[in-house]
């Protein structure tokens, strides 16, 4: 089967760093990703690793590691505006075809940012 | 470039009623997925589907159904609604890039109430 596994809630204050962590537990991994939904609205990407390592994109930034089924996502600089839910997805390639598959989600973590 | 558009938004049912909710993916995407979120369950699967066909499939039973049309829209169908039903039912679309890294961008989601 599969299991992913992320922190429910986490607070930080404005203008430091938070590290959410995702732990998972897949047959035929194909990529983790990782998502913000603010309340009432749909999950927006932030960002993609398939490979070990870590990846950059401003003030936002994820890791892989496939051999130990973790991955993080850390927000720099924290602004009020980065309170939202943030999801962790992996891709379970597809059984039958070569490309694509679904994405499996954790049940997010809820980042509450304050002053 | 436009995004997912979902319609309709927002939609009251009862229960043993039918409901079709329609997904336009973004401009030159193909593939589109569907998923369903509760508050309790997080984000599930529904089902992909690439080329009018259906690559993959979640745990849901029978009375959820899809399709997609040539023109990459898609459509899908919930019959004899529960209440459970009740959710966000978000669709995804990404582009079949071939090389791993699909991206599934998601709509704003139809928001189903069962009465």
């Amino acid at each position: 089967g599969q299991n992913i596994d992320q922190p429910t809630e986490m607070t930080a204050t404005e203008g430091a760093i938070v590290q959410i962590n995702c732990t998972y537990q897949t047959s035929g991994f194909n990529g983790l990703f990782w998502y913000q939904q603010h309340a009432g609205e749909a999950p927006t990407f932030l960002s993609y690793n398939v490979l070990d390592g870590l990846e950059e994109k401003g003030r936002f930034s994820s890791f892989l590691s496939r051999s130990k089924g973790y991955s993080y996502l850390l927000l720099k600089e924290l602004q009020m505006k980065d309170s939202a839910s943030y999801l962790c997805a992996v891709r379970k390639e597809s059984e039958i075809y070569n490309q694509g598959g679904k994405l499996i989600f954790g049940q997010g973590t809820e980042l509450s940012v304050k002053p | 470039k436009a995004g997912v558009t979902q319609t309709p938004r927002y939609l009251i049912k009862t229960r043993g009623q039918q409901v079709t909710l329609s997904c336009s993916p973004i401009s030159g995407h193909r593939s589109v997925s569907w998923y369903q979120q509760t508050p309790g369950q997080g984000l599930q699967f529904l089902f992909e589907y690439f080329s009018e066909t259906q690559r993959n499939k979640g745990n849901f039973p029978g009375r959820f159904s899809g399709r997609q049309f040539s023109n990459s829209r898609s459509e899908m169908n919930v019959s004899t609604l529960e209440l459970g039903d009740s959710a966000l039912y978000l669709c995804a679309s990404s582009s079949f890039s071939g090389d791993g890294t699909d991206t599934q961008y998601f709509g704003p989601g139809t928001r189903l109430t069962v009465l």
